[in-house]
């Protein structure tokens, strides 16, 4: 079973700074089935980057993915009130066909 | 626009069976490519992955889960059910019905409906 560990557990920083957020998967993964959500409180996700790096629909431009293999990474390049929320990456494996996701990376106003 | 929406008991008794259904809108549940999902979380906690079904009926259980699920589809009331048996306290949690997409993220999702485990 593959096993998707985020970093940092929680991210403090400021509004209009620039935030990293690590996926890191016990295993060599598709980037064609890695997906990043946004959920915050109350709420349920939001899909926001499927394929490692594509925009869901109605993403805005700061949010970025990229990486392969076992590395992957979100950017959301300047930081919006709106965007402190938890952060989940998922894969998806296709033999057998199951999801997993990270354990979340809280990111909050510093 | 696709909507999915759960149902069914907020409180369930410790050994019994814990029962839930996810109502489709915009979509047809019998339209390929997709995969009706459900997801929970438990109090504080992150995402777990509990299983997935095809409109062919095949289905997709989380292993940790496997033993105590089932996981239907009805495509005439265009729905989808979860059915945990012998929960516990452990089982307490919000859980989601979501789309998981042709390209295997889940884009839609219900607003989550709580289930306790309490006698």
């Amino acid at each position: 079973e593959i096993v998707l560990t985020q970093s940092p557990g929680t991210l403090s920083l400021s509004p209009g700074e620039r935030a990293t957020l690590s996926c890191r998967a016990s295993q060599s993964v598709s980037s064609t089935y890695l997906a990043w959500y946004q959920q915050k409180p109350g709420l349920a996700p939001r899909l926001l980057i499927y394929g490692a790096s594509s925009r869901a629909t109605g993403i805005p431009d700061r949010f970025s993915g990229r990486g392969s293999g076992t590395d992957f990474t979100l950017t959301i390049s300047r930081l919006e009130p709106e965007d402190f929320a938890v952060y989940y990456c998922q894969q998806y494996g296709s033999s057998p066909p199951r999801s997993t996701f990270g354990q979340g990376t809280k990111l909050e106003i510093k | 626009q696709v909507q999915l929406q759960e149902s069914g008991p907020g409180l369930v008794k410790p050994s019994q069976t814990l029962s839930l259904t996810c109502t489709v809108s915009g979509d047809s549940i019998s339209s390929g490519g997709y995969h009706w999902s459900w997801i929970r979380q438990h109090p504080g906690k992150g995402l777990e992955w509990i299983g997935h079904i095809y409109y062919s009926g095949s289905t997709y259980y989380n292993p940790s889960l496997k033993s105590r699920l089932n996981i239907s589809i009805d495509t005439s009331q265009n729905q989808f059910s979860l059915k945990l048996s012998s929960v516990t306290a452990a089982d307490t949690a919000v859980y989601y019905c979501a789309r998981l997409s042709m390209i295997r993220a889940f884009d839609y999702w219900g607003q989550g409906s709580l289930v306790t485990v309490s006698s």
